[in-house]
């Protein structure tokens, strides 16, 4: 398996854009993750889905932060109307179960707002 | 909320020494884990604990857990500039929630 798939490895957008993140989780994986990292607020939970269905959103900054997982082999975080500080990487993961096992990150997505 | 705390934040040390860095919180946590993240990459994970007191090996790096359940330890022996990179911890509360430390970055200098 190739691990998680993320796309785009990096993304400018102006502010007011709407921008869209992809992944990919490792198949046989029934948990996802969506993190964002800053180096002033270090690595934080967005949100997580256990068999496609969302379980904890309670991450999400506001509503202009959306996520969507249609199928077990793909989901989207999107961001609409994108804003400067949204500027950071966002890292999906993926597990074979919610508790106490490893999670596999992906290579992240490095999001700029100008 | 529960938060995790690592010290020391930073740390820059030359090969061959030894060191120790620490993650804290007030929660008591089901389990434990530790991460090394290297710059462009995601975390990936070095160890889980689960049981209080649990001590585990990995080559020149032991992890301990603390005997409430609340604290753990990483230390590394005899340092390598391939040990380089940013070590997170993360807490699991249960199910409920999973919380990541802000993180010790570490420089080791050959």
């Amino acid at each position: 398996d190739a691990g998680v798939i993320q796309s785009p490895r990096h993304e400018v957008t102006e502010m007011g854009q709407e921008v869209t993140l992809r992944c990919k989780p490792i198949s046989g994986h029934n948990s996802l993750f969506w993190y964002r990292q800053t180096m002033m607020r270090g690595l934080e939970l967005l949100i997580y889905f256990n068999n496609n269905v969302p379980i904890d959103d309670s991450g999400m900054p506001e509503d202009r932060f959306s996520a969507k997982m249609p199928n077990a082999s793909f989901s989207t975080l999107k961001i609409q109307p994108s804003e400067p500080r949204d500027s950071a990487v966002y890292f999906c993961a993926s597990s074979w179960d919610r508790a106490n096992t490893e999670a596999f990150f992906g290579q992240g997505t490095r999001l700029t707002v100008v | 909320t529960q938060l995790l705390e690592q010290s020391p934040q930073f740390l820059s040390i030359q090969e061959g020494e030894n060191l120790t860095v620490y993650c804290n919180s007030s929660s008591v946590f089901s389990s434990l884990q530790w991460y090394r993240q290297e710059p462009g990459e995601g975390p990936v994970l070095l160890v889980t604990v689960v049981t209080g007191g649990e001590v585990k090996k990995l080559k020149r790096l032991t992890f301990q857990f603390g005997d409430a359940r609340k604290d753990s330890s990483l230390h590394i022996t005899a340092a390598q500039p391939g040990d380089t990179g940013l070590y997170l911890c993360a807490g699991d509360n249960y199910g409920q929630n999973f919380v990541f430390g802000p993180g010790t970055r570490l420089s080791v200098l050959p």
